[in-house]
């Protein structure tokens, strides 16, 4: 069955601290694994997408990183600020064309705090 | 052009009512999708169009539920006989399938809370 894992589910630091989330997926075959953040009461908003050919792509102090060998991919957060404070979803897709085929995992809580 | 936008924001019904969502695309955009979002969860999906054209439904979409882009443009969502459920957040997404990758924008979505 096709899951994407979020870890953890939610998460408390310090304004100005890092943080890594993590994601596993068992989506196969595999088309691209997205990261969005999504404010409270607010739709998604993309922050990264990745093909399984790409490592790792950076979007300002977000930076997500793929193995696609260990189905691993997850989202490093540099200098944490206050609106940072959202949940973050992975999402993979699968190759077929198919909007069904878009995977969402239920999110990280993300909770920085001053 | 501002993205794509959702009314009603929030929405509270009687169960056995029924309730019409709408979304407007980006325009241009000939992808729209409809999702729904419990609390704790991520996005479900739940149907999407192609221009006029609704390609995909999800087992989830009941019965009750019925989608349509008449025009290839907004969409409705109509929810009929609402069930206490029906309760959640319901996002629309459009895209576009030549430039811009068919990367999904979300909209605000409509809140919906069932008594």
């Amino acid at each position: 069955k096709n899951q994407v894992e979020q870890s953890p589910q939610s998460l408390i630091i310090l304004e100005g601290k890092n943080c890594t989330l993590q994601c596993n997926y068992t989506v196969s075959p595999f088309s691209n694994l997205r990261w969005y953040k999504q404010d409270t009461g607010r739709g998604p908003v993309s922050l990264t997408i990745m093909t399984f050919s790409e490592n790792t792509k950076s979007n300002g102090r977000y930076t997500a990183t793929l193995d696609a060998d260990t189905k691993q991919s997850s989202l490093h957060i540099t200098a944490s600020q206050l609106s940072d404070s959202a949940s973050y979803i992975c999402v993979v897709s699968a190759p077929g064309g198919s909007q069904g085929n878009l995977i969402f995992g239920k999110g990280t809580k993300l909770s920085v705090k001053p | 052009d501002t993205g794509v936008s959702q009314n009603p924001r929030h929405k509270i019904t009687k169960r056995g009512q029924n309730v019409t969502f709408r979304c407007d695309p980006i325009s241009e955009h000939n992808r729209l999708y409809w999702y729904r979002q419990t609390l704790g969860q991520g996005p479900e999906f739940l149907t999407y169009f192609q221009n006029e054209a609704q390609l995909e439904k999800s087992r989830l979409l009941s019965d009750r539920f019925s989608a349509e882009r008449p025009k290839g443009s907004f969409s409705t969502l109509e929810i009929q006989r609402t069930e206490q459920g029906d309760s959640a957040m319901y996002l629309c997404a459009s895209s576009h399938t030549g430039t811009g990758g068919d990367e999904q924008y979300f909209g605000p979505g409509t809140r919906l809370t069932v008594t």
